[in-house]
């Protein structure tokens, strides 16, 4: 079956340094994953997405992924915070059950940005 | 309007109320979804339209009611809520609902029932 476990609940950050959440994903085939992004009171907004083309997975706003096989791993990563940044962070994998693809979603992290 | 638009953003409904959410795609897209996001929980899918038909009903209470009238449409009704069903119901839409494609989320509807 397939799962995802986001290792972190929350994650705090001062602005400027790198920011990394962590997702490990269960799978029982080749899995299309993806990082959504949600802001107070908004809803999901897609970051970045991987289905079997390249393993580094470039996203908006300076994000970026890699998936890992080896290591059942699909971390997101980015150089430097901003203060919009802060956010919850969803590692989310497909699954298809029941003719159609549904989005398997992790438990969140919450990512805090201080000045 | 572009992407998924949901409305009311915010309703407060007593539990005999009988009240309905409203989300519309301006994608072309063929697939539409219902998501339930409650605090400390996981997203949980509630129901899966592909152009018009319901194709999953996630084990979801009958006092919600879906209707998907076309492919860019999709209603929730809501009748006789309890406490619990408090929530941000998300919408959500897809270019179809077999091939791994990328959901496209409205901003939701917060729901309190009093």
């Amino acid at each position: 079956a397939q799962s995802v476990t986001q290792l972190d609940s929350h994650v705090s950050v001062s602005e400027g340094t790198p920011v990394l959440l962590r997702c490990n994903y269960s799978s029982s085939y080749s899995p299309s994953l993806f990082w959504y992004v949600q802001h107070p009171n908004k809803g999901l907004q897609l970051l970045l997405k991987y289905t079997s083309a390249a393993t580094l997975v470039k996203g908006i706003n300076g994000f970026e992924a890699e998936f890992k096989k080896s290591e059942t791993s699909f971390h997101l990563t980015k150089p430097s915070a901003h203060m919009s940044d802060a956010a919850e962070y969803f590692c989310v994998v497909t699954a298809f059950s029941g003719g159609y693809n549904k989005l398997i979603f992790g438990a969140g992290t919450r990512l805090a940005v201080h000045p | 309007e572009t992407g998924v638009t949901q409305t009311p953003r915010h309703l407060v409904m007593g539990m005999t109320n009988k009240k309905s959410l409203k989300c519309e795609q301006h994608l072309g897209h063929n697939a539409m979804y219902w998501y339930k996001q409650s605090a400390k929980k996981p997203l949980e899918l509630m129901f899966v339209y592909s152009l018009e038909e319901r194709v999953e009903n996630n084990s979801v209470p009958s006092r919600f009611s879906p209707e998907c009238p076309n492919s860019s449409h999709l209603f929730l009704h809501l009748h006789t809520l309890q406490p619990e069903d408090s929530a941000l119901y998300l919408c959500a839409s897809s270019q179809d609902r077999t091939t791994v494609y990328e959901q496209y989320f409205g901003p939701g509807t917060r729901l309190t029932v009093t």
